[in-house]
């Protein structure tokens, strides 16, 4: 039980497809994040949320629009995206600068 | 700029054996170190960080990692390997913000 929730688990979707991603943490943290995992590549920072306002897009494709309409919930975005972009896709919460607790994370698949 | 280097991609030890998984860490100030653990089809869960406060940081699992400043280094270990315990290992560090540096990360084997 991490205290941060992800939907979908898997998720499957062409290139010309809008899908969201949901993340939802019962911590009480203010600060949100969203990675991208991919085989054989470090875990890669994509947008952080501290109390609800934007304070990093990590040089990430407009395809992905990360929206935070509040503390507990994140979304991420997603339209017309890449074959590259298939990935796990990881949430991520903490208080103020503290450790960070993470998601069972989205395996996205893009056809 | 910070940065972390796992070494080795894959680790096997057997059954019983002890755990070592190196890390090493840049940092042009006092870093916090953690290291993370990551089960087939799950997030990230932490294992232990460091914080400045006991240089021997003891975490969850029976793992402990000690932070060597003079090596740069905060290697984990085990005393004893556990088939529980194949996952994939991540050592991160940060400056005490929100960004946090991970490492490429170590699959751990255990051979039964």
């Amino acid at each position: 039980e991490t205290g941060v929730t992800q939907t979908p688990r898997h998720l499957v979707m062409g290139m010309t497809n809008k899908k969201s991603l949901k993340c939802e943490q019962h911590l009480g943290h203010n600060a949100m994040y969203w990675y991208k995992q991919s085989a054989k590549k470090p875990l890669e920072l994509m947008f952080v949320y501290n109390f609800k306002e934007q304070t990093e897009n990590n040089s990430v494709p407009s395809r992905f629009s990360p929206e935070c309409p509040n503390s507990s919930h994140l979304f991420l975005h997603l339209h017309t995206l890449q074959p590259e972009d298939s990935a796990l896709y990881l949430c991520a919460s903490s208080a103020q600068e503290d450790t960070q607790y993470f998601g069972p994370g989205t395996r996205l698949t893009v056809l | 700029a910070q940065s972390v280097t796992q070494l080795g991609s894959h680790v096997s030890v057997s059954e019983g054996a002890l755990v070592l998984l190196r890390c090493n860490y840049s940092s042009s100030v006092p870093p916090y170190l953690f290291w993370y653990v990551q089960y087939p089809n799950q997030g990230l869960q932490l294992l232990l960080k460091y914080t400045s406060a006991a240089t021997l940081v003891k975490g969850i699992n029976g793992f402990e990692a000690e932070f060597k400043k003079s090596e740069t280094s905060f290697h984990l270990t085990k005393p004893s390997a556990h088939m529980s315990d194949a996952a994939e290992y991540f050592c991160a560090v940060s400056l005490g913000d929100d960004k946090i540096i991970f490492g490429k990360g170590t699959r751990l084997h255990i051979l039964p």
